[in-house]
C-alpha cells in the first residue's frame, strides 16, 4: 500500500512554455502532499505543501506564480511551472501523507519523481 | 535550529562491512526520524524510522540508534550488498508541523 505515482516521468519542453506535473496517491487518501526540487547530487528541497481544497503554502523564496499547485482532490496534486526557462530544469518529486497507514503522523510516501528539462 | 546535519557526505565499504551514517539535530520538538534510501532518477524510499521513546530499532539489516541527550541518530547497514549502494537521507519532523527536514544525504558505495 501507499503509492505514490507521478507523470511524466520525464519531460522536455522549450523556454517559455508551462509544463503541468501530476502527483496522485493511488491506494489511500492524502490529505497533504508535498512538492521538492532536487538538484544533482543534492538534498531535497521543500518547495510547497499543499492541502486539499485549499491553497498551498510556500516555502520562502519560492515563486508562488511561477510554481502553481493545485490539490484539487484527496488523490490528486499538480504542479505548473509556468513559462519555464532552463534554470527551472531539475527533478521534481512528490510526497503524499497517508493519515491511516503507518504508525506516524508524519509519514510521508514519495512519488518516483519527474525529470524536467527546459530548453 | 531547523537543520539536520547529515555525515558523512559520501562512504564506501567492501561487501559485508557495516556503513555507519550520523545525523545531528538541534530543535528537542523533534519526535519523529526517518531513514530515506534513494537510487539515481528515483524518488527517496522510506527505509526505516524511529521515535525518541526507543534507542534502538532494527528492520531487517537496517539498525537505528537513536541518542536523545546527545540529539543525534543513525543507520547502521549490517552485512552491506552492493545492491545497497545508493544515496542515504535522514530527515526529523515534529509534531507542530507537517514537514520533513532533510540532512544533506550520503552517498554509500558497496564493492564485491
Amino acid at each position: 500500500g501507499a503509492v505514490v505515482s507521478q507523470h511524466p516521468s520525464r519531460v522536455i519542453c522549450k523556454s517559455g512554455t508551462s509544463v503541468k506535473i501530476e502527483c496522485r496517491s493511488l491506494d489511500f487518501q492524502a490529505t497533504t502532499m508535498f512538492w521538492y526540487r532536487q538538484f544533482p547530487k543534492k538534498s531535497l528541497m521543500l518547495m510547497a505543501t499543499s492541502n486539499e481544497g485549499s491553497k498551498a503554502t510556500y516555502e520562502q523564496g519560492v515563486e508562488k506564480d511561477k510554481f502553481l499547485i493545485n490539490h484539487a482532490s484527496l488523490t490528486l496534486s499538480t504542479l505548473t511551472v509556468t513559462s519555464a526557462h532552463p534554470e527551472d530544469s531539475s527533478f521534481y518529486i512528490c510526497s503524499a501523507h497517508d493519515p491511516v497507514a503507518g504508525n506516524s503522523y508524519n509519514e510521508q510516501f514519495f512519488g518516483p519523481g519527474t525529470r524536467l528539462t527546459v530548453l | 535550529q531547523q537543520q539536520v546535519k547529515q555525515s558523512p557526505q559520501s562512504l564506501i565499504v567492501q561487501k559485508g562491512g557495516i556503513p555507519i551514517i550520523n545525523c545531528a539535530y538541534e530543535n528537542t520538538a523533534f519526535d519523529y526520524f526517518p531513514w530515506y534510501q534513494q537510487f539515481p532518477g528515483k524518488g527517496p524510499a522510506l527505509l526505516i524510522a524511529i521515535r525518541p521513546d526507543v534507542s534502538e530499532k532494527k528492520e531487517g539489516r537496517f539498525t537505528i540508534s537513536f541518542n536523545k541527550s546527545a540529539k543525534q541518530f543513525s543507520l547502521h547497514i549490517m552485512d552491506s550488498q552492493p545492491g545497497d549502494s545508493a544515496t542515504y537521507f535522514c530527515a526529523a519532523s515534529s509534531m507542530d508541523t507537517d514537514k520533513l527536514i532533510f540532512g544533506t544525504g550520503t552517498r554509500l558505495q558497496v564493492f564485491p
